[in-house]
């Protein structure tokens, strides 16, 4: 069985571009979430989805957004990139929402 | 106020030593997480528990309902065991996760 597979596994942007990263998680979990793990502020929660809607979301601005697909893979798109924004960005799938996590090996973006 | 604390931030310790890391939270929980992080990345989750004990291999995860308060336990450590370990939770009636700062270990040949 197919774990949790993000795209890109690197970017690199520069300041007010915009990036969309992916994530397929493992067949059958409906419910997928995102993260932002960064050395100063370590391991912080985006946004969680299940079954297409946003169930919750972290402490993040509105450039931070997300979507999740009938099939339930995902994508999160943060616009207007700032510096601070470079950080691993880690999804993980689970059954159901509160579930066992499965993660995925995430995405390095470093904003220039 | 949600608020999750781990300690030690960092340890060392000798092949073959028992090894505790803690984790305390502030508010009533629906669900703690014992996370794994390699270099590299990539995060494997050990545990997930919401009362009692689970034990996987030489890896031990206990809570205390009561006392807002869990802790991990490795016995017979071995150097494949460093890592970061991050404790997770859900508090009740949210569904985001908090997670603590990360307990860096490194055994010792």
């Amino acid at each position: 069985k197919a774990g949790v597979t993000q795209t890109p596994r690197y970017l690199i942007k520069t300041r007010g571009q915009q990036v969309t990263l992916s994530c397929s998680p493992i067949s059958g979990h409906r419910s997928v979430s995102w993260y932002q793990q960064t050395p100063g502020q370590g391991l912080q929660f985006l946004f969680e989805y299940f079954s297409e809607t946003q169930r919750n979301k972290g402490n993040f601005p509105g450039r931070f957004s997300g979507r999740q697909f009938s099939n339930s893979r995902s994508e999160m798109n943060v616009s207007t990139l700032e510096l601070g924004d470079s950080a691993l960005y880690l999804c993980a799938s689970s059954l159901d929402p509160g579930g066992k996590l499965f993660f995925g090996s995430g995405t390095q973006l470093s904003v220039l | 106020k949600n608020e999750v604390e781990q300690s030690p931030q960092n340890l060392t310790a000798q092949e073959g030593e028992f090894i505790t890391i803690n984790c305390s939270y502030s508010v009533g929980i629906s669900a703690l997480h014992w996370l794994q992080q390699h270099p590299g990345g990539g995060i494997v989750s050990l545990f997930m528990l919401s009362s009692g004990k689970k034990k996987h291999g030489r890896l031990i995860a206990t809570i205390n309902i009561q006392e807002k308060h869990s802790s991990l336990h490795i016995t017979a450590s071995h150097p494949r065991d460093s890592a970061v370990y991050i404790c997770a939770v859900r508090f009740t009636g949210g569904s985001q996760f908090y997670f603590g700062t990360g307990t860096s270990l490194t055994v010792i040949p």
